[in-house]
């Protein structure tokens, strides 16, 4: 069964401070791993896919990287407006039809 | 704005009640998802429509149906419901083409209150 952990559960920064969030995966064979963005009473918003190891990809202050077993949000320099719960979600070749499965999210909350 | 809508924003029922949940996809969009968001469960996918035809079904229980209508909008039918049945409900749609870069585009969703 296609599993996704996320940790931590929450994290608080302060301005500028730097950090990673951590999105461990088990799944039957990997098509995507995807990031999203959910701020409060609002859906989630797609920032990236990654498809294989070693792969990067960046969007202003955040950037994602991709192992075999899981994958990070690095976080640089955050500003207050950044705070919000980040979604890692799976497209596998097993039992998930396809679809995506999510983590249960990382809330961030960055301090001025 | 992702360009779904969801409609209503908010629903108040009470227990052993039907609700009608209403989703728009984005423009061109041929499929439609829908997912079950609770605090303790994050989201869970419940199932997808895809030009009018069910593909692919969930943790949808037997008390909740769906269909997508021919102009690709799509209806979730919740009935008895229950206390457990409060989270939020959304639509997600995409092209539908089932390869590996489809994304998903979700809307604001349905935030059900179950009494």
């Amino acid at each position: 069964e296609d599993q996704v952990t996320q940790s931590p559960e929450a994290l608080r920064l302060q301005e500028g401070e730097s950090s990673s969030l951590n999105c461990s995966y088990t799944v039957s064979g990997l098509r995507g791993l995807f990031w999203y963005r959910q701020d409060p009473g609002k859906g989630p918003e797609f920032l990236f896919t990654l498809y294989s190891a070693g792969e990067e990809k960046e969007k202003e202050r955040l950037k994602a990287t991709l192992t075999k077993k899981e994958s990070f949000l690095h976080i640089t320099a955050p500003k207050p407006e950044d705070s919000a719960t980040y979604l890692c979600a799976v497209r596998s070749y097993g039992g998930s039809q396809g679809n995506l499965i999510f983590g249960k999210g990382t809330k961030l909350s960055v301090k001025p | 704005d992702s360009g779904v809508t969801q409609t209503p924003k908010h629903l108040i029922t009470a227990t052993g009640q039907r609700v009608t949940l209403r989703c728009s996809p984005r423009s061109g969009d041929l499929s439609v998802y829908w997912y079950q968001q609770s605090l303790d469960q994050g989201l869970q996918f419940l199932i997808q429509y895809y030009n009018g035809e069910e593909r692919a079904k969930g943790n949808i229980l037997e008390r909740f149906s769906a269909q997508q209508f021919p102009d690709l909008h799509s209806e979730l039918n919740l009935s008895s419901l229950e206390l457990g049945d409060s989270a939020l409900y959304f639509c997600a749609s995409s092209d539908g083409t089932g390869g590996d870069t489809e994304k998903l585009f979700f809307g604001s969703g349905t935030q059900l209150s179950v009494l």
